[in-house]
């Protein structure tokens, strides 16, 4: 079965950095675009990158673009975010997400994890 | 950026009964259109993609419906497990999703 599995998150000073991982087992993962979603206290999802397939098209929000990084290791099955310049605004529970088909599928999600809390704070 | 409202905010109803919950785009998304439904500490589980094709192994008494700007999502004799949040998310360009609906049992 699907199974995505996040780490990385936690307490983290503002203006430092952090990497977020994402693990997938159970599908072919070079074979799907990936994506990170966020969700901060009592707002809505908020999408924020996307990286093709092999990795070679990466696509940001605007509000993130030029602070967040969003790569994979197609060899380790796993997908990274790396977020500079860390703001209390970026409190925020951090899911990555599955697009739905192979390739260049539409931007939908089937699978999600469950998320992982990033807390921004002094 | 296309901006998704979903009204109500929050719906009150009983188990057995029907729950209709809305979805209006700020532009034309044509059928671009999927609902999420999201319980604490799980992952949101997609329900609906294509505004009213059904996920795999999502149960019948879900349904979508509409195109353009307007998006209805139903839901059939309400089961205890239904009550949730449920999100709308447009895909025509980069993603955007509603701020949610709560379902709530009356």
């Amino acid at each position: 079965q699907v199974q995505l599995v996040e780490s990385g998150g936690g307490l983290v000073q503002p203006g430092r950095s952090l990497r977020i991982s994402c693990a997938a087992s159970g599908f072919t993962f070079r074979h799907y675009g990936m994506h990170w979603v966020r969700q901060a206290p009592g707002k809505e999802l908020e999408w924020l990158a996307v990286v093709a397939h092999d990795g070679s098209i990466q696509y940001y929000a605007d509000s993130v673009k030029g602070r967040f990084t969003i790569s994979r290791d197609n060899s380790k099955n796993t997908l990274y975010l790396q977020i500079s310049s860390l703001r209390i605004e970026d409190t925020a529970v951090y899911y990555c997400a599955k697009e739905w088909a192979e390739y260049a599928g539409g931007w939908f999600f089937d699978y999600w994890d469950q998320g992982t809390l990033v807390t921004v704070s002094s | 950026e296309i901006v998704m409202t979903q009204s109500p905010a929050t719906l009150s109803v009983s188990p057995g009964e029907r729950a209709t919950l809305s979805c209006r785009a700020s532009q034309n998304v044509g059928d671009s259109l999927a609902w999420y439904q999201h319980k604490p500490g799980q992952a949101p589980r997609l329900l609906i993609y294509g505004a009213s094709t059904g996920a795999t192994g999502i149960p019948a008494r879900f349904s979508g419906s509409g195109s353009g700007t307007e998006f209805t999502l139903t839901i059939n004799s309400l089961q205890s497990e239904d009550f949730a949040v449920y999100y709308c998310q447009q895909y025509n360009s980069r993603p955007s999703f509603g701020q949610g609906t709560k379902l709530e049992i009356k």
